[in-house]
């Protein structure tokens, strides 16, 4: 199917860890791309590739990938870090995709 | 510094035809690996892919959307024109144009966002 599906939401105790998940088909051929979102503002680019962390992202987040799921860890999340995250892949006709977006709550 | 901006009417009435553009500075959207997608976000829900163009004009569409929506570049003006046809309210959005930079050329991403425009559709 031509859909990313992400769980709702998410809450992580500060300085704990923590996944968000994202299930598709088309991640079997295509690494997941995380944008985060917060509140009034335009979507930031924090990781996408196998390895890619653009300059200015703290290292605390990274990016995994197994069959059809892709994963977002934040490790040590910090207050900062609450948001909406949301994953984004290709299909095979390279048409973008977005998840239904994660709300993360850093408690 | 990149920056991406988006223009465009606050509102259009059901049925026409809504014409946003995208305006670039410091990156030429005609520079090769560089890619320019239009987003949308409805009032408290998801982010929505529309469209996106390549350097190369190599053009893919929403599926969903197809019949209605055109992505244009005009590499002289330095701009991508995104026109979606017969808007409903159910169109209503704040539309962002995005923009893969060549530093990400290939991976299918947008480094550089719009603020964003809001769109009303009511008559």
């Amino acid at each position: 199917s031509s859909e990313l599906t992400q769980d709702p939401a998410v809450s992580v105790a500060l300085g704990q860890t923590v996944r968000i998940t994202c299930q598709g088909d088309s991640l079997r051929s295509d690494y997941a791309t995380w944008y985060q979102q917060k509140p009034g503002q335009a979507p930031v680019l924090v990781f996408y590739g196998k390895n890619n962390r653009p300059s200015g992202i703290p290292d605390r987040f990274s990016g995994s990938s197994s069959g059809n799921t892709a994963s977002l860890t934040i490790t040590g999340a910090q207050a900062e870090d609450e948001a909406d995250y949301y994953c984004n892949s290709r299909d095979t006709n390279s048409n973008h995709l977005f998840g239904g977006g994660t709300k993360l709550t850093v408690l | 510094q990149i920056t991406v901006k988006e223009s465009g009417p606050t509102l259009v009435k059901p049925t026409q035809t809504l014409t946003l553009t995208c305006t670039f500075s410091e990156v030429s959207v005609s520079t090769s690996g560089v890619s320019v997608g239009w987003i949308r976000q409805p009032p408290g829900k998801a982010l929505e892919w529309l469209a996106v163009i390549y350097w190369d004009d190599d053009k893919r569409y929403s599926p969903s959307l197809k019949t209605r929506v055109t992505i244009t570049k005009d590499a002289s003006e330095n701009q991508v024109v995104l026109r979606l046809t017969n808007m409903d309210p159910v169109d209503t959005a704040t539309y962002y144009c995005a923009l893969g930079s060549s530093a990400v050329r290939g991976w299918g991403v947008f480094d550089i966002w719009g603020q964003g425009t809001m769109v009303t559709v009511s008559s």
